[in-house]
């Protein structure tokens, strides 16, 4: 079983509409959890954090965290063809630095 | 956010030379380091931790005696790809965390894209 798993897509979702990326972890101690963006060529940057169990609203974006059932995902409202790229899916397991990456989903919205 | 800077972006080399990849943190001091590598399609994988000061720890698979680790500086850390192969072509990204935040979070660099020919 992977650490950090994430449908790798592509999703397909219209302009306008809401795009919903889920991950799912082992590692039922991690802490922290984290949303990257990455472009294609470009390195990943960080879209949102979460840390406590239920929703965190930034803009457009709501993570949404659920310790008990190893799940995170991410609600993309209003989606925007901008928002075309891969999200990776990423957790700092417990008492540890380093983040695992899920293998990401390519989401494409289309105009 | 905290800045992570990478250099050269990209770099094309014979097979069996040596690269070296800079990363530097410009406006905090990161005590620890990570490098990940990236293949097309591929998601992140971690190679090593770099700690300031000590030995990098390196990843199950990862050759310690290939992808040398330097992390002599709190604003500095160095992978030297040695004898490089054309097997080791891939995107190499390090990055860093706010130590005084411990929130976890990882600020990125913007890459260096490895070509062995």
């Amino acid at each position: 079983q992977k650490e950090v798993e994430q449908n790798s897509g592509p999703l397909s979702v219209p302009e306008g509409a809401i795009a919903s990326l889920n991950c799912t972890y082992s590692d039922r101690g991690s802490q922290s959890f984290f949303w990257y963006r990455q472009y294609s060529g470009k390195s990943p940057e960080l879209i949102m954090s979460i840390y406590s169990n239920g929703d965190k609203e930034d803009g457009r974006f709501t993570a949404q965290l659920n310790k008990a059932s190893q799940y995170v995902s991410l609600l993309i409202r209003d989606s925007q063809p901008s928002d075309s790229a891969t999200y990776l899916c990423a957790v700092q397991p417990q008492g540890a630095q380093k983040l695992v990456f899920g293998q990401g989903t390519r989401l494409t919205i289309n105009p | 956010g905290a800045v992570v800077s990478q250099h050269p972006s990209w770099v094309i080399c014979k097979s069996g030379t040596s690269v070296k990849i800079e990363c530097r943190s410009l406006d905090f001091q990161a005590t620890t380091m990570f490098w990940y590598r990236q293949f097309p399609k591929q998601s992140l994988m971690l190679m090593a931790t770099s700690n300031e000061g000590s030995k990098a720890t390196y990843e199950q698979g990862v050759e310690k005696d290939k992808f040398l680790i330097n992390h002599a500086s709190l604003t500095l850390s160095t992978l030297t790809v040695t004898s490089a192969h054309p097997e080791d072509s891939s995107f190499y990204i390090c990055s860093a965390s706010l130590t005084t935040l411990n929130t976890g979070e990882l600020f990125f660099g913007e890459g260096s894209r490895l070509t062995v020919l």
